[in-house]
């Protein structure tokens, strides 16, 4: 089965540079999130999209911003990175809100 | 207090064993629960999806439910080394964002 896509899995940024990932949902799932996991802690939810319309932002930088397109893929942009943005940062796609939720691999930033 | 309660472990046991895995919440209007197994590096797979009282079994794996006691657990029969991991409880937040509230993962040991 199909699962989510993440792109590129690993990622090494200098101090202020930007960073874009990017997130493919299973096909037909409408619905994507995105969380960032530190190490040694539980994924904390960033921002979460619905039918391309943006649903809700939690604990997400300004410095980070995010949108769905058309396909349904969303990308993850973030400026002027900071140590302290070191971390794995996942995306996950539901068939509609509070269905199950599926993560994909994860893109392991690392900020220099 | 962390919205979602879960003992980090590390819980080592013989294969074979029985595994109990435990959460707890705060939040009455919580109502769907997930149960992750995360390895190490690797993104959260998603193992149990549940949303009312009771017990739910898949294979080796049964989920429990108390929401008068607002207490979630998962079981593990028949444990394989292969189980070793980080076992993550979640609950969707019902609010625009459908966002997962993840307890801090109770890491996993199974001893051949």
């Amino acid at each position: 089965a199909a699962g989510v896509i993440q792109s590129p899995r690993h990622l090494i940024k200098e101090k202020r540079e930007t960073a874009t990932l990017k997130c493919y949902p299973i096909p037909r799932h409408d619905t994507v999130y995105w969380y960032q996991q530190g190490p040694g802690q539980d994924p904390q939810f960033l921002i979460s999209f619905y039918e391309k319309m943006q649903s809700d932002k939690g604990s997400i930088p300004d410095r980070f911003s995010a949108q769905q397109f058309s396909d349904y893929h969303s990308e993850l942009n973030m400026s002027s990175l900071e140590l302290g943005d070191s971390a794995l940062y996942f995306c996950a796609s539901s068939l509609d809100r509070g269905n199950e939720q599926f993560f994909g691999p994860g893109t392991r930033l690392t900020v220099l | 207090q962390k919205e979602v309660e879960q003992d980090p472990g590390p819980l080592s046991v013989p294969e074979g064993a029985i595994v109990s895995l435990n959460c707890t919440y705060s939040n009455s209007a919580f109502q769907y629960f997930m149960w992750y197994r995360q390895y190490s590096r690797k993104g959260p797979e998603l193992l149990m999806y549940t949303y009312s009282s009771g017990n739910k079994e898949d294979g080796r794996f049964t989920a429990q439910v108390d929401k008068s006691s607002k207490y979630i657990s998962l079981f593990i029969r028949d444990s394989q080394p292969s189980d070793s991991a980080t076992y993550l409880c979640a609950i969707c937040w019902m609010d625009s964002s459908y966002k997962l509230i993840f307890g801090s993962g109770t890491r996993l040991l199974v001893r051949p």
